[in-house]
């Protein structure tokens, strides 16, 4: 299966700062079929990027995916106070989906 | 607007089983794919597995293989996973969550839609 490691495992940061995301994987995801999603504490995950790239449906410009092959990162250009989350990568072209362990974005 | 309502939270004994739902409602049942995913507390995301509603056709990651039933009735629109032989490491959230396709890997395999999740507390 397609493992998937995030970093860091965590990202202490304040608002307006910039937050740099990375999910790397144990081989080529299949035609860059990589999402991230933010989850909340008590909530259920939310997606944010598709086709390592494509924003979601209502998902600000500040939020930007990039990468390909083994390589992806998320970009938040400017945190705002409802982006301290933790986020996940998922890889969606080979089976099993997979999921990364997880960034948390925490209040510096 | 695609919503996704769970079953309410499950209290089980070992060695017995549970079965979550999970109702569509606001388009099509059968024209997307269901996965099942579940997070254990504190720890991230796993994918149990997957159904597409048109084939019928079901895919488990490997370590819920012969564990893990996940069905899906067109009628009334639900989705089911039964989690049989309850371990105390089976606590956990279990979402049920559909792709954008009707396929449970490639391109439209990603999760737009979620439900809200149903606590499974596995305990003696």
């Amino acid at each position: 299966e397609i493992v998937l490691t995030q970093s860091p495992g965590t990202l202490s940061l304040s608002p307006g700062q910039r937050a740099t995301l990375s999910c790397r994987a144990s081989q080529s995801v299949n035609s860059g079929y990589l999402a991230w999603y933010q989850q909340t504490v008590g909530q259920a995950p939310r997606l944010l990027i598709f086709g390592a790239s494509s924003r979601a449906t209502g998902i600000p410009d500040r939020f930007t995916g990039s990468g390909s092959g083994t390589d992806f990162t998320l970009t938040i250009s400017r945190l705002e106070p409802e982006d301290f989350a933790v986020y996940y990568c998922q890889q969606y072209g080979t089976l099993p989906i997979t999921f990364g362990g997880g960034t948390k974005v925490e209040i510096k | 607007q695609v919503q996704l309502v769970q079953s309410g939270a499950e209290v089980k004994k070992p060695g017995s089983s549970v079965k979550v739902s999970c109702k569509a409602s606001g388009g099509p049942f059968s024209a997307n794919s269901i996965s099942w995913v579940r997070q254990a507390p504190g720890q991230g995301l796993e994918w149990v597995g997957g159904i597409i509603g048109i084939f019928k056709t079901t895919n488990y990651a490997q370590r819920f293989q012969g564990r893990v039933t996940i069905t899906a009735d067109e009628m009334t629109s639900t989705a089911y996973m039964e989690v049989s032989s309850l371990r105390p490491e089976d606590t956990a959230v279990y979402y049920c969550a559909r792709a954008a396709g009707y396929h449970y890997t490639g391109s439209e395999s990603y999760n737009p839609v979620w439900g809200q999740g149903t606590l499974v507390t596995v305990s003696s």
